[in-house]
């Protein structure tokens, strides 16, 4: 069946600008996470989606970070006036409840 | 907080010989889960192997095999008969059986580049 998908496959964008990063789960999987990806930080959490619901918030790295899911499946991550450290490649996956985590090909954020 | 630290940026290894990969690991925690992730260029993480702390047994998934040491907590995978496709970055990454909020979040560590010499 079809994995996990994101989009876009790659983003260039301004600082001060806002973007938004999508992903869609494998279906059936109730579970969602973001992770970001950097050279410096290497693969750090984010955020974790249970259902449509985010228990735990304090991963994300700042204010300007949010995320939401809706309908148990598509999860969108938005970042707003975006700072050229927020450049990094950022990965989602889904899994079932307690199951093994399943990766997107990632979303690859450059901000000039 | 968990941590994961893998000691080797970069390995070499000659094609069709094996290779180790070294991870060690900390935590208070009694259950947990323990994953070796491959990146390819192509960004896409894939899963390689999976092991559950209660089992004492180590995980094997055809060429790939891990060494777990619970009392040393570490976590190393050997790779027989390395192929060039087998070139990537691996990652060892932990994850608490609790569950709930972030504790259902990776922790990975730095990973380490294997190369793969023809």
């Amino acid at each position: 069946g079809a994995g996990v998908s994101q989009s876009p496959s790659n983003k260039v964008t301004e600082k001060g600008k806002d973007v938004e990063l999508r992903c869609d789960p494998i279906s059936g999987h109730t579970a969602l996470y973001w992770y970001r990806q950097s050279l410096g930080q290497g693969l750090e959490f984010l955020i974790y989606f249970q259902g449509n619901s985010a228990p735990d918030k304090s991963g994300l790295p700042s204010d300007r970070f949010s995320a939401e899911r809706t309908g148990g499946s598509v999860s969108t991550l938005t970042i707003q006036r975006t700072q050229q450290e927020d450049s990094a490649v950022y990965l989602c996956a889904s899994s079932p409840v307690g199951g093994t985590q399943y990766f997107g090909p990632g979303t690859r954020l450059t901000v000039l | 907080a968990q941590t994961v630290t893998q000691s080797q940026p970069e390995m070499s290894v000659q094609e069709a010989e094996t290779v180790t990969l070294s991870c060690t690991y900390d935590t208070s925690e009694s259950d947990y889960y323990l994953f070796w992730y491959k990146q390819p260029p192509s960004r896409q993480m894939i899963l390689v192997i999976r092991q559950e702390a209660y089992k004492q047994q180590n995980a094997t998934e055809n060429r790939f095999s891990v060494n777990f040491q619970k009392a040393a907590k570490s976590f190393s995978l050997k790779i027989s008969d390395s192929q060039l496709g087998d070139a990537a970055m691996y990652f060892c990454a932990y994850r608490s059986a609790w569950g709930g909020g972030g504790a259902d979040g990776l922790t990975f560590g730095k990973g380490t580049h294997l190369i793969i010499q023809p």
